[in-house]
């Protein structure tokens, strides 16, 4: 797995956009870039995932660099439940060996203040 | 989206003795479930990789001997931890996923105090 590098933390604004960088710069060709997030004494929770191209869903956006050295989690409007801590992950792709297998690293802690 | 179980949720035992912990795939079959453990305030780290009747796959460091991981279904794992000691205290949580997408679904974990 490629290894990451997050922010140790970051604050938000409720209802205002948070952008979560991540470098991966060791990324391999095949190896998605995954984005998970924990909330206190619970199991991590996906929240999104991609390859190339930028990536929406309903929980948030991802902007992945031309090069894949870099990606970016984007949450359109941060609500208090958004705290938590997001982990970016490289690696782990359907085909591969290491499917399904994430290295965790320290992730950034989000502070969402009301 | 799937759902996956643990059971149970927390439990305190003693020095000495073995504790199980169930990991389930309520909704989907799982050939493959990974255990993780997380120490406060620090990051999960993977453990094993279960698979579905055969033997785990450990990582690095850890003592299969001691963390005992058995995947007789295809929608149930189990870990456990013999011979339990203050250090094995931890947060253990597992994951499954389906094979058709990337997406990694897990357990609410399972918070282990041992006195």
């Amino acid at each position: 797995d490629a290894k990451t590098t997050q922010p140790n933390s970051m604050e938000s604004n409720e209802e205002e956009p948070v952008h979560l960088p991540c470098n991966h710069s060791t990324i391999s060709g095949t190896d998605y870039i995954h984005w998970y997030r924990q909330l206190p004494s619970q199991g991590p929770e996906y929240v999104i995932h991609g390859l190339t191209s930028n990536v929406n869903n309903r929980m948030a956006s991802l902007a992945i660099a031309e090069d894949r050295k870099s990606s970016t989690l984007i949450l359109h409007r941060a609500t208090l439940r958004d705290a938590a801590v997001y982990y970016c992950i490289g690696g782990a792709d359907a085909g591969g060996t290491s499917y399904g297998k994430l290295t965790f690293g320290q992730g950034t802690i989000l502070t969402v203040h009301p | 989206g799937a759902v996956v179980s643990q059971h149970p949720s927390w439990v305190i035992c003693k020095s000495g003795t073995s504790v199980k912990i169930e990991c389930r795939s309520l909704d989907f079959q799982a050939t493959t479930m990974f255990w993780y453990r997380q120490f406060p305030k620090q990051s999960l780290m993977l453990m094993a990789t279960s698979n579905e009747g055969s033997k785990a796959t450990y990582e690095q460091g850890v003592e299969k001997d001691k963390f005992l991981i058995n995947h007789a279904s295809l929608t149930l794992s189990t870990l456990t931890v013999t011979s339990a000691h203050p250090e094995d205290s931890s947060f253990y949580i597992c994951s499954a996923g389906l094979s058709v997408d990337y997406e990694q679904y897990f357990g609410p974990g399972t918070r282990l105090t041992v006195t």
